[in-house]
């Protein structure tokens, strides 16, 4: 069964950074492109990023480029979102997402939520 | 990244069919093959439900379609039920490893 775990959500002021962390398990987690998508309070989904399998080319949102980053550690299965300069608009619950053709939303994990306020 | 537009809201009663739009400005769909449809219930995680236009996913009842021409892609939803009442998504690839998803339709089964 796959299963995908966030965590590291939290609190945060305007300015500040956050990782986010996403466990992986039931399937071969190097073999899959993973993403991140969000979701504000009572708002709709919004993609946020997007990583392929080794790494090499990770791509985002117009909204969060030069703020947030994915990143993955195969070797422990886990995806990481690290948001830098965060925003009230960043207020949001993250999802982990996956799926074995790359290029939907197959697999989500239960979400973490960030809350940017001072 | 290209926005995909939704209706806000549609409803239907019980046994009835309903169609959701989802139309791409500037790019027609159809350029590209990889729409996929999303249900999510309040506070839920969201469920694929179509992927790659018309597939289903095993799980997902037969009563859900999909379909595309030109720049709209659709889900039908068939012999309504009333868990059917939810929020449904539609998303698509945009190129240049980006995705993007529509702004959301809210189902209300009467």
């Amino acid at each position: 069964e796959v299963q995908l775990v966030e965590s590291g959500g939290a609190l945060v002021q305007p300015g500040g950074s956050l990782r986010l962390s996403c466990a992986a398990s039931g399937f071969t987690f190097s073999s899959h492109w993973m993403h991140w998508v969000r979701q504000a309070p009572q708002r709709g989904l919004v993609w946020v990023s997007r990583i392929d399998r080794d790494g090499s080319t990770p791509s985002h949102a117009d909204s969060v480029k030069g703020r947030f980053t994915i990143s993955r550690d195969n070797a422990n299965n886990i995806l990481y979102l690290q948001m830098n300069s965060l925003r009230a608009e960043d207020t949001a619950v993250y999802y982990c997402v996956s799926g074995s053709r790359d290029r939907d939303f197959e697999f989500w994990g239960q979400g973490a939520l960030v809350t940017v306020s001072s | 990244q290209s926005a995909l537009t939704q209706p806000p809201s549609v409803s239907g009663s019980p046994g009835q069919s309903v169609t959701i739009s989802c139309t791409r400005a500037s790019v027609p769909v159809g350029a590209y093959k990889y729409v996929s449809w999303y249900q999510q219930h309040p506070e839920k995680v969201p469920r694929l439900i179509i992927y790659d236009v018309t597939h289903r996913p095993s799980g997902v009842p037969d009563r859900f379609s999909g379909s595309q021409s030109g720049a709209t892609a659709t889900l039908t939803i068939s012999g309504l039920l009333p868990e059917d009442e939810a929020d449904y998504y539609c998303s698509s690839y945009g190129g240049k490893f980006t995705w993007v998803f529509g702004g959301g339709t809210k189902l209300t089964v009467l």
